[in-house]
């Protein structure tokens, strides 16, 4: 079965301090992995995909790396804004082809 | 602008009622997917469509169902047999998966909130 296990459950920065995110990840062969923002009441919002280890993408702050067993999310000098919950998904070669195996979701506090 | 509309954002249901949750895009995806969102809990597929007139069952249907007339639409009614209802519903679409393909990117509407009264 496709598990996927976030950590920390949540996290309380402050403004400038950097730190990562992770998400580790045991799947059936990978298709891809996910990464979302999700802000309260709100439906997730795509950040980035990865499909195979050593891939790195990044945008403005954020910077996402891939390998055989794990994704982490780094966040460099983040402000209050990039407070949110940040969830991590994979999907599988096997099984059901479409479906996304959820985390449960990195809370992230950005404090000035 | 190309996206993603859910309607209503709040919707309440009477014990033994059937309600229908809306779901529009016009990104030109063949592909469309319901996920419920628990706290506590990572989101978990209800149902999915690759193609029009077709669907598939995901981990969670019972008590669910959907239907799938149109490419743009794809609707999801909670019947009176799906005993805890309560909860955050998000739909999504993507491009359609593909046999031997990377995975394709999911993208998703702002949600509707069931609540039972």
């Amino acid at each position: 079965e496709d598990q996927v296990t976030q950590s920390p459950e949540a996290l309380r920065l402050q403004e400038g301090e950097s730190s990562s995110l992770n998400c580790s990840y045991t799947v059936s062969g990978l298709r891809g992995l996910f990464w979302y923002r999700q802000d309260p009441g709100k439906g997730p919002e795509f950040l980035f995909t990865l499909y195979s280890a050593g891939e790195e993408k990044e945008k403005e702050r954020l910077k996402a790396t891939l390998t055989k067993k794990e994704s982490f999310l780094h966040i460099t000098a983040p402000k209050p804004e990039d407070s949110a919950t940040y969830l991590c998904a994979v999907q599988a070669r096997t099984g059901t082809a479409s479906k996304l195996t959820f985390g449960t979701g990195t809370r992230l506090q950005v404090t000035l | 602008d190309g996206g993603i509309t859910q309607s209503p954002k709040y919707l309440f249901r009477k014990e033994g009622q059937n309600v229908t949750l809306s779901c529009e895009q016009n990104l030109n995806h063949d592909a469309m997917y319901w996920y419920r969102q628990d706290p506590g809990q990572g989101l978990r597929l209800i149902y999915y469509s690759q193609i029009v007139n077709d669907f598939q069952k995901g981990d969670i249907a019972e008590g669910y169902s959907v239907s799938r007339e149109k490419k743009e639409s794809f609707p999801l009614t909670v019947t009176s047999a799906q005993k805890n209802p309560t909860a955050f519903y998000l739909c999504a679409s993507s491009i359609r998966l593909t046999s031997g393909r990377r995975g394709e990117t999911q993208y998703f509407g702002p949600g509707t909130r069931l609540l039972v009264l």
